[in-house]
């Protein structure tokens, strides 16, 4: 298995608190990403990382943020989180982007009170 | 955008029956086309892929799928289900002229009765 760790892998929280999920990955891949998916909508893509402090939005960005300082690590914030905003959330990697296939993580179970 | 549609959201089979999980893709260049499969409460794994090689393609598993362009298609099948095989399956793609982003169909969740 891919070394890809999601922490936390559960979160409770209140509106309007701001939350951090963290990635880490031992694989030293190029690409990383963040996903949230709800029943329904298959995964939709929030924010990806193609380097070092290169990022780009995805589908799903409104409300969202991310940094990247280090290749094994991608942090995804919630700034200011909403109810809409419970979803499970998964990190995934690749070494070259599209023409390879993506590894997950376990995913981050988050619910907004 | 790219967008991806699975046929059915949720499949019943019998144990030994044929799979057969549909996915269409919206783009008028052949992406590059994924299958994932995602088991309770884990994130998703591979299946198999199609990266312009051969139109039918083999995957873990006992899965295959078959690229037909005029169809815009990339169904997965498997001849004979197992009872391990319940899950949820995923379709994906990604397009070769902005390889960065991935889209993924909404699931199929396939249940095996025994």
């Amino acid at each position: 298995d891919a070394g890809i760790t999601q922490s936390p892998r559960h979160k409770v929280t209140e509106t309007g608190t701001p939350v951090t999920l963290r990635c880490h990955q031992t694989e030293n891949h190029r690409y990383m990403y963040w996903y949230r998916q709800d029943p329904g909508h298959g995964l939709r893509l929030i924010h990806y990382s193609y380097g070092v402090k290169d990022t780009d939005k995805g589908e799903v960005s409104d409300g969202y943020s991310v940094s990247r300082s280090k290749t094994e690590d991608f942090l995804l914030t919630l700034e200011s989180a909403t109810s809409s905003q419970t979803s499970v959330y998964f990190c995934a990697i690749s070494y070259q982007g599209g023409n390879q296939p993506q590894h997950f993580g376990d995913g981050t179970r988050l619910s907004i009170l | 955008a790219q967008s991806v549609t699975q046929l059915g959201s949720h499949v019943s089979v019998s144990e030994g029956a044929l799979v057969l999980l549909r996915c269409n893709y919206s783009s008028s260049v052949p992406p590059y086309l994924f299958w994932y499969v995602q088991y309770p409460n884990q994130g998703l794994q591979l299946l198999l892929k199609y990266t312009s090689a051969a139109t039918l393609v083999k995957g873990i598993n006992g899965f295959e799928a078959e690229f037909k362009k005029s169809e815009t298609s990339f169904h997965l099948t498997k001849p004979s289900a197992h009872m391990s095989d319940a899950a949820e399956y995923f379709c994906a793609v990604s397009e070769k002229i902005n390889f960065n982003k991935f889209y993924f169909g909404s699931g199929t969740k396939l249940n095996v009765k025994p």
